[in-house]
């Protein structure tokens, strides 16, 4: 099983550029989430969803949209980026039991 | 609302000495995760703890949930450099079957 996969792994953009992140798991779980990590900080929850076609805003979710139209994919976009969406990114699935990471998205918006 | 603190922020410690961090939650909780996220990478998931009073020993990581599963801890015994990173607690939000209320981390730091 590959787990939960993140793509891109690194990214730059320009303010005002739009782009999405992608997620996919392969563990059959109901529950994924997107998280921001900024540097020396803890996790923040942005967006989360508990089954297909639910999904629902967490602690930051200014500036980004998701959707969830299969189990397997949670993809993150960000609308028109700014500076302060610099950050590492990840996503993460559970079975209710123990959150599984993907490896993260770094990204920077200058 | 539900908080749950971790102490202490940073904790430098030399090769072979002892590491606990502590996390507190102003709410009782169904179940305790910790994780661990070495430098650049994600976090992982260590272990889970559900019983009150539970104790669970990982080689030389030892977890301890609290009698009124409020609190909990992890032990590091005689630390290595493989141990260097943050780890961090989270308990679920009530009502939620996944929603989970993240501490803030302790960095284990070794001292060169």
């Amino acid at each position: 099983n590959a787990g939960v996969t993140q793509t891109p792994k690194f990214q730059v953009l320009k303010t005002g550029q739009s782009m999405t992140l992608q997620c996919a798991q392969d563990m059959n779980h109901e529950y994924m989430s997107w998280y921001r990590q900024d540097p020396g900080m803890g996790l923040r929850l942005i967006h989360y969803s508990v089954g297909a076609g639910i999904t629902d805003q967490g602690e930051v979710p200014n500036g980004y949209n998701v959707s969830r139209s299969t189990t397997e994919d949670f993809p993150l976009r960000l609308l028109s980026a700014a500076p302060s969406q610099t950050s590492v990114y990840f996503c993460a699935s559970s079975e209710g039991s123990g959150y599984t990471f993907g490896s993260g998205t770094r990204l920077t918006v200058v | 609302g539900q908080q749950v603190m971790q102490i202490p922020q940073y904790q430098h410690v030399q090769e072979g000495e002892d590491f606990t961090t502590y996390c507190n939650s102003s709410t009782t909780l169904s179940n305790i995760q910790w994780y661990k996220q070495r430098p650049g990478g994600h976090p992982v998931f260590l272990i889970q703890l559900v019983k009150s009073g539970e104790v669970k020993k990982q080689k030389r990581l030892t977890f301890q949930f609290g009698e009124a599963k409020k609190n909990s801890s992890l032990h590091i015994t005689a630390t290595q450099t493989t141990d260097v990173g943050t780890y961090f607690c989270a308990g679920p939000e009530a009502d939620s079957n996944y929603q989970l209320i993240w501490g803030a981390g302790t960095k284990l730091i070794i001292k060169p």
